[in-house]
């Protein structure tokens, strides 16, 4: 299976700081098509894991535009150009390109 | 707006089975791929199933194989995932997602424990 990495595991951030989670994957995400598989959720305290950007860089509809993604091959960021107290959760990245889809341990963003 | 419900869950015995459903809204259902993904408690996420609209194109899990069987109903909106065999590991919230590679999960989920 590929393992994804995430790190830091833990990012105590400042309101109105920036952040950035990195994400690695074991192996390459590009499938046969050329689309990279590459996602973010965000599960916020007591919710639902909710994806905020697919195919490394393609924001939901409603997500923020301080969310954004980037990356490729095997190297992948979030990042989060001014946190805003409303973004505290545990953050995943999580491929789907080579079955079975798997995600990363997590990343807990939480203010200091 | 998309809307998935899941609905379901329950306390099992080790060896029990159970048949958990999710209704979709919002969407043509029959023209998507959809998914099931699992959290176990204090644990991250798991795809465990996915198939495609026309129910042709299956797949599981290593951890579930040969034990779950996802199905739909596309005249209902509904998706199933059929559990058999169940064991302890697999007590968790289990989510059903619209799409497969890019999973786009909407409801609140459904809680299964399995325990004797």
């Amino acid at each position: 299976d590929v393992v994804m990495t995430q790190s830091p595991l833990s990012l105590p951030v400042t309101l109105g700081q920036p952040a950035s989670i990195s994400c690695r994957s074991s192996q390459g995400l590009v499938y046969s098509t050329g689309d990279t598989f590459l996602n973010w959720f965000l599960q916020r305290p007591g919710q639902s894991p909710r994806r905020l950007i697919y195919q490394v860089s393609k924001r939901d509809s409603g997500v923020p535009e301080r969310f954004s993604g980037s990356g490729s091959g095997t190297e992948f960021t979030l990042k989060i150009s001014r946190v805003e107290a409303e973004d505290v959760g545990i953050y995943y990245c999580m491929q789907g390109t080579h079955w079975p889809w798997t995600f990363g341990q997590g990343t807990k963003v939480e203010i200091k | 707006q998309v809307q998935l419900v899941e609905s379901g869950g329950g306390l099992v015995t080790p060896g029990g089975s159970l048949r958990l459903s999710c209704v979709a809204s919002g969407f043509t259902f029959g023209d998507n791929y959809m998914s099931w993904i699992r959290q176990a408690p204090g644990r991250g996420l798991e795809c465990l199933s996915y198939i495609s609209g026309n129910s042709d194109d299956t797949n599981y899990a290593d951890s579930v194989k040969g034990r779950f069987t996802i199905s739909r109903d596309n005249s209902r909106n509904s998706l199933y995932l059929q559990m058999n065999s169940l064991r302890a590991e697999d007590t968790a919230v289990y989510y059903c997602a619209r799409y497969t590679r890019i999973p786009d999960l909407r409801g609140q989920g459904t809680l299964v424990t399995v325990s004797s």
